[in-house]
């Protein structure tokens, strides 16, 4: 099955400086991969996904990038602020299996 | 009000005995999931369910068992709870096929003793 691979574990930032969490994945045939934040206490909520078809996306202060050829994607979160403090999720999907990353602890420090 | 509600939200429980887990939904998707959240292990999917007929086994089945009562209602049971299968569970629900996106209810905190 899929194995997905996500580091860093842990990332702390100052307010206002870029972070960048990186997954790679294993099942060739996955095509859809997306990126869940989760705050404290709460279950996990999509904030950004691409597509196989597509190699980046972008929604404000968000972006995706994925390399099929190389099997990893990445999220890119800019300008960051204190409420971007969370756990945030990578998974691939190859079909109705979707798999996990072990997830990133972002931590930004005002 | 929640659209994925679940519960109970926090048990404890003693080994051996029998738990289940409930959530129900109001966001009338026939996909729903049930995750298992272990610190540096992320989520792992254990069971899932494609319509109230249909009933698959995921990464981690093994100890679990579901029950689609309705479209809108998805149980996970633990015949015979073990501490190691004290962690946070999480149902979802999904409605647009594989690549759609989960939505996650709160989550149910089981500690078992």
């Amino acid at each position: 099955g899929e194995n997905v691979e996500q580091h860093p574990s842990t990332l702390s930032v100052q307010e206002g400086d870029s972070a960048v969490i990186k997954c790679t994945y294993s099942d060739s045939a996955s095509n859809y991969f997306p990126w869940y934040k989760q705050e404290l206490g709460k279950g996990p909520q999509l904030i950004i996904d691409i597509r196989s078809n597509v190699g980046e996306k972008k929604d404000q202060r968000i972006a995706v990038t994925l390399n099929k050829t190389a099997k990893h994607f990445s999220l890119h979160i800019t300008e960051t602020q204190p409420e971007d403090s969370a756990v945030y999720f990578c998974a691939a999907s190859p079909n109705n299996d979707m798999r996990f990353g072990a997830g990133t602890r972002l931590t930004v420090k005002p | 009000d929640a659209d994925v509600t679940q519960t109970p939200r926090n048990r404890i429980t003693k080994t051996g005995k029998r738990i289940m887990l409930e959530c129900s939904q109001t966001k009338g998707h026939d996909r729903m999931y049930w995750y298992r959240q272990d610190p540096g292990l992320g989520l792992r999917l254990i069971y899932y369910s494609f319509d109230v007929k249909d009933i698959n086994k995921g990464e981690i089945s093994d100890g679990y068992s579901v029950s689609r009562q309705a479209q809108a209602k998805f149980s996970l049971s633990l015949e015979s709870a073990i501490p190691n299968q004290t962690a946070l569970y999480f149902c979802a629900t999904q409605g647009q096929g594989s690549t759609g996106e989960l939505f996650f209810g709160e989550g149910s905190r089981l500690t078992v003793l």
